[in-house]
């Protein structure tokens, strides 16, 4: 059964520092993983996916590296903005689901 | 190309009760997912649907709960007899069908409140 572990649960940071979150899962068999963001009381937005074929990926001030065989993934954030502040999930894709971490809860200060 | 549409956003039952929630995937998607997200948990998968079957519905409850995706109209799911437990956000995604693997979209989510 895949489990997706996400650290830290919650990180506050101030405005302008760079920063990592952390996701690992327990089963490499995956198709895909995503990242994504969640505004209290809001959906889901798409951050980035990676192919399971592919080590990494970027979009504008966001990168995710995925390394399947020690089932580890980071999303790397430059340069924050207190319009960061969201709850970030994990997610890989095995069989036909997604399996979600906890998220990790950022908060920037400006 | 409007995304994944889900109604209604909020809904409110009193115990015993029956919630229908409704999910329109994105144009030319086929494949439905549903997750639901309980209060200070994570999101869990519940079901796959594809037009007209069921796929998979190894995350869903045994009982009072059931998904459909008719062939015309939206995917539906349905909880019967509602109890305080089942308040959560819903959300439903979808995705296009055909070879390989495809990006799962998401909607808005319901957020049911069972009284």
């Amino acid at each position: 059964k895949q489990e997706v572990t996400q650290i830290p649960a919650a990180l506050s940071v101030p405005e302008g520092e760079n920063l990592v979150l952390n996701c690992s899962f327990t089963d490499s068999a995956i198709y895909n993983l995503q990242w994504f963001r969640q505004d209290p009381g809001k959906g889901l937005t798409s951050l980035l996916l990676i192919q399971s074929s592919q080590r990494e990926q970027t979009s504008g001030r966001l990168n995710a590296s995925l390394d399947k065989s020690s089932g580890r993934s980071t999303l790397y954030i430059a340069a924050s903005q207190p319009g960061d502040s969201a709850t970030y999930l994990c997610a890989v894709e095995g069989g036909s689901r997604l399996t979600f971490g906890e998220g990790t809860q950022l908060t920037v200060n400006p | 190309n409007a995304g994944v549409m889900q109604n209604p956003r909020h809904l409110v039952r009193r115990r015993g009760q029956e919630a229908r929630l409704r999910c329109s995937p994105m144009k030319g998607h086929s494949h439905v997912y549903w997750y639901r997200q309980l209060p200070e948990e994570g999101l869990k998968f519940m079901v796959y649907l594809q037009k007209e079957n069921i796929i998979d519905e190894s995350g869903m409850p045994k009982e009072r709960f059931s998904a459909e995706f008719p062939k015309e109209g939206p995917s539906i799911l349905r909880i019967q007899q509602v109890v305080r437990g089942d308040s959560a956000a819903y959300f439903c995604a979808s995705s296009p069908g055909g070879q390989g693997r495809h990006e799962q979209y998401f909607g808005p989510g319901t957020r049911l409140t069972v009284t």
